[in-house]
């Protein structure tokens, strides 16, 4: 059974906080994604990953950086912490090629 | 930007009844995806229909393709309670890494 796990479904943290939310994924995928979802806005692509320490802008990078140490491992980074990146994060993966992503339960991140 | 736009935003509907969602996207495609979301989770892929198929069946899914209109409806037939969800239509750019999911449609269906 495919599984990508995100490291806490809820966080609290305080703005000028850094941040760092963890997505672990088991199927040996090489690309990877993060997203944010705010209500009517759909998804958002902050940052892809087509492979180990190797990483994209998606459309809304700013605030946000990534890390991709290992192939199983995607990091996100909130360097610091702003109450406009309040929101749900949701990361994601798949195989080269393929059309069909794979995503995690998601992080609902609150900034105070 | 938005590549698909899904319609309505919202749906409600008695358990048993069809439900019918749209998206429509704005550029050419290679195929489109469905989605769905239930509240507080992540995404799970429903169907891929490709630019050359008109028409997808998976279970009580039906999927249609109208590329001349830049259209795609997702009716799923038969609805149940555990049917509620987010649906989300969701295109692949022209380079393949990277998916745009439109807004989302919620359908809610009353038991």
């Amino acid at each position: 059974d495919v599984k990508v796990t995100q490291s806490s479904r809820y966080l609290v943290k305080r703005t000028g906080e850094k941040v760092f939310l963890e997505c672990v994924q088991d199927m040996d995928h090489e690309n990877m994604f993060w997203y944010r979802q705010d209500p009517g806005l759909g998804l958002r692509l902050i940052y892809f990953s087509y492979d180990v320490k190797m990483k994209e802008k998606g459309d809304i990078p700013e605030g946000y950086s990534v890390s991709r140490e290992k192939k199983e491992r995607f990091s996100l980074i909130l360097e610091s912490a702003s109450t406009n990146q309040t929101s749900m994060y949701l990361c994601a993966s798949k195989r080269p090629g393929a059309h069909e992503q794979y995503f995690g339960p998601g992080t609902r991140l609150t900034v105070t | 930007s938005q590549q698909g736009e899904e319609d309505p935003q919202a749906l409600s509907i008695q358990e048993g009844e069809n439900a019918t969602m749209n998206c429509s996207y704005k550029t050419s495609i290679n195929n489109l995806q469905w989605y769905r979301q239930n509240s507080g989770r992540g995404l799970v892929h429903l169907i891929l229909i490709r630019s050359n198929e008109r028409e997808k069946h998976s279970g009580r899914l039906r999927v249609t393709l109208d590329t001349s209109k830049k259209s795609s409806s997702l009716l799923i037939t038969a609805s149940r309670a555990a049917d509620t969800a987010s649906y989300f239509c969701a295109t692949d750019d022209t380079g393949g890494f990277k998916t745009i999911f439109g807004a989302g449609t919620r359908l809610f269906v009353k038991a």
